[in-house]
């Protein structure tokens, strides 16, 4: 299994421009979500999806967006980059089981820079 | 305030240690507790939840304080692999699991 495949590993994007973060999973997880990761702060989640065809916001959403038209896929737009959204961007997958969740696994990540 | 708190450190220790990392949380609704591992530009990945019994695996022990709001991580026999950044993590439950990071503390192990 290769589990949460990101893509692009790194990317560079000017000002304005929009882009797609790629995330597949093939673990038939039914929560993906999506968090940013910055110098001196913890993780922070931008999207979540609790199933196919369901996506809600996180805590730091602008500016991005989501969609979940497969199981499989969680793909996040930046819509008109801009330098504060230069970051690490983690993919994430988990599985409920009974009230608990579980088997929270990151991909390994894409680093964008916006100039 | 921050949802979680950490020592940022880093805690440098010499080979065959023993080291102590403390995080607070202010949400007394957390529901699971973690510690991750993240090694340099990498991905976090578990090393272990935290149980309010108190867990160990191995070298690494975990105890949990729901009155204080407080978890603990005891790395005793440092390695060298150890050298990482060990992230305290909470969840809320919204209606999703949303995990609370807290920024880290770096761990330097010497030889």
């Amino acid at each position: 299994n290769a589990g949460v495949t990101q893509t692009p590993k790194f990317q560079v994007l000017k000002t304005g421009q929009s882009m797609t973060l790629q995330c597949a999973q093939d673990m038939n997880h039914e929560y993906m979500s999506w968090y940013r990761q910055d110098p001196g702060m913890g993780l922070r989640l931008i999207h979540y999806s609790v199933g196919a065809g369901i996506t809600d916001q996180g805590e730091v959403p602008n500016g991005y967006n989501v969609s979940r038209s497969t199981t499989e896929d969680f793909p996040l737009r930046l819509l008109s980059a801009a330098p504060s959204q230069t970051s690490v961007y983690f993919c994430a997958s988990s599985y409920t089981q009974g009230a608990g969740f579980y088997g929270y696994t990151f991909g390994s990540g894409t680093r964008l820079t916006v100039v | 305030r921050k949802e979680v708190e950490q020592d940022p450190g880093p805690f440098n220790v010499p080979e065959g240690a023993t080291v102590a990392f403390n995080c607070t949380y202010s949400n007394s609704a957390s529901q699971s507790f973690f510690w991750y591992r993240q090694d340099c530009r990498k991905e976090p990945k578990l090393l272990m939840s935290v149980y309010s019994s108190g867990n160990e695996d191995g070298r690494f022990t975990a105890q949990l304080n729901r009155a204080s709001q407080y978890i603990s991580l005891l790395i005793r026999d440092s390695k060298l692999s150890d050298s990482a950044t060990y992230l305290c993590v909470v969840t809320v439950n919204t209606g999703f699991q949303k995990l609370v990071f807290g920024t880290g503390t770096r761990l330097l192990v010497s030889p």
